[in-house]
């Protein structure tokens, strides 16, 4: 076990909703990063966040959004979903000083209806 | 170009064997090279990693080969096992920032 937790284990919502998702970094870890992974692909980077502000981000659109808080737990919003974003999303932790090693959750599956 | 190959994409071996899986990535500017193990349901888990400055590592059964030069690196397991049945995914840093691409990831099945 990594450590980092997300929840809920898994929603199903329908097309047009809006969703948050949660993820508890590994303690001392101060940089989360968001990946979306759809069935039998890799993960794909959506963003990062480091103390508080997004400091890199991939090809996703804006309604894809997210938060990190002052406890380094992070949030992962999409606003009008569609039936594309079924997936597993995962939050990854890692602390700076420890350079680049990622230490990934069990994920929320997402099912868009 | 950001751009990971991972070959192939399913294995399988008898127990006791040997696994290689072969990761090739375009992106020169990248200096770390991780491995994740990815079982049914459950999140990706960092297995080894290199950095550009080492051309291998090892740990027990497992070991990482990198050849910068050729831009790419490959996972070995050796005396496999049947709980070493998983995806692997490559997931080299890209982007000159701390990015991981992922490969397309390989269906390993160790048998018995």
């Amino acid at each position: 076990e990594t450590g980092v937790t997300q929840s809920p284990t898994h929603l199903i919502k329908t097309r047009g909703q809006q969703v948050t998702l949660r993820c508890s970094s590994q303690s001392g870890h101060n940089t989360v990063s968001w990946y979306q992974q759809a069935l039998g692909q890799g993960p794909q980077f959506i963003f990062q966040y480091y103390r508080e502000e997004e400091n890199g981000r991939g090809n996703f659109p804006p309604r894809f959004s997210g938060l990190q808080f002052p406890n380094y737990s992070s949030e992962l919003n999409v606003n009008a979903l569609e039936l594309d974003d079924s997936a597993l999303y995962l939050c990854a932790s890692r602390a700076q000083r420890e350079g680049e090693t990622q230490y990934f959750g069990p994920g929320t599956r997402l099912l868009v209806l | 170009g950001e751009n990971v190959e991972q070959h192939p994409s399913t294995l399988s071996v008898q127990e006791g064997d040997s696994a290689v899986i072969k990761c090739t990535y375009s992106d020169s500017a990248s200096n770390y090279f991780p491995w994740y193990k990815q079982e049914l349901g459950k999140g990706p888990q960092l297995i080894i990693d290199i950095r550009s400055n080492v051309g291998e590592k090892k740990d027990q059964r497992i070991a990482v080969t990198l050849n910068k030069t050729a831009k790419h690196f490959s996972l070995h397991i050796t005396e496999t096992q049947p709980e070493d049945s998983a995806v692997y995914f490559c997931a080299p840093r890209t982007g000159g920032g701390n990015k991981l691409t992922f490969g397309t990831g390989t269906q390993l099945k160790v048998e018995l």
